[in-house]
């Protein structure tokens, strides 16, 4: 079964660092690929999306990704972090072929910046 | 905010019950997908439907069902339920096929 892997579980940054969050998947096919966020107590908002095209993106609030095809990888990058960041980032999939409806998630990764 | 809206926000049941969530979804969405998420897990698909027909369904018990209706809002019915059907529920709607998702604040489901 195709799966979505984030490395890290909790990372926690000082105000400014800069942030970097893994996500690779496992279908070497074509795939359409987002970034999610979950603010605490708000739902899932769309950050950014790669579905053909530049494989540098840019979403909302700062935040790029990169689509790395060779390496089935689509990372999550800010340069500069606020508290304002802290909430759970849920990189997620799309295949194509059969059950290119569905979504399917990594597990998240809890990010806490610390002022 | 998406558009997406779900009813109730939190529930509690007792195993062997019933439950039925209720998912409204943004204007101009036809097609609207259902996702269980356990705590400190990633969503999980369960089912999705496209113009009141199921067109997709993840790994999931056939006690789990839904419905779609004409203007598009939908329902998501759990049978006898057990203590690991515990999570937050979320509904999503997108315009089409290869649309983007927008996702619903959930429905908190605690089975006791």
């Amino acid at each position: 079964a195709q799966s979505v892997s984030q490395h890290n579980h909790h990372v926690i940054l000082s105000e400014a660092a800069s942030l970097e969050l893994g996500c690779n998947y496992s279908y070497g096919g074509t795939v359409n690929l987002f970034w999610y966020v979950q603010y605490p107590g708000q739902h899932l908002q769309l950050l950014l999306k790669y579905f053909s095209g530049d494989p540098l993106v840019k979403g909302i609030k700062g935040f790029e990704a990169e689509f790395i095809k060779s390496k089935f990888s689509f990372n999550l990058r800010k340069p500069s972090v606020q508290w304002s960041d802290t909430a759970e980032y849920f990189c997620a999939v799309t295949y194509s072929g059969a059950g290119s409806y569905q979504l399917t998630f990594g597990k998240g990764t809890k990010l806490s910046v610390i002022p | 905010e998406t558009g997406v809206t779900q009813s109730p926000t939190h529930l509690i049941k007792t195993r062997g019950q019933q439950v039925t969530l209720r998912c409204s979804s943004q204007s101009g969405h036809n097609t609207v997908s259902w996702y269980q998420q356990a705590l400190g897990q990633g969503p999980q698909f369960i089912f999705q439907y496209y113009r009141e027909e199921e067109n997709g369904r993840g790994n999931f018990p056939p006690r789990f069902s839904g419905l779609q209706f004409p203007n598009y809002s939908s329902e998501l019915n759990v049978n006898a339920l057990e203590l690991d059907d515990s999570a937050l529920y979320l509904c999503a709607s997108k315009r089409g096929r290869g649309e983007t998702q927008y996702f619903g604040p959930g429905t908190r489901l605690l089975v006791l």
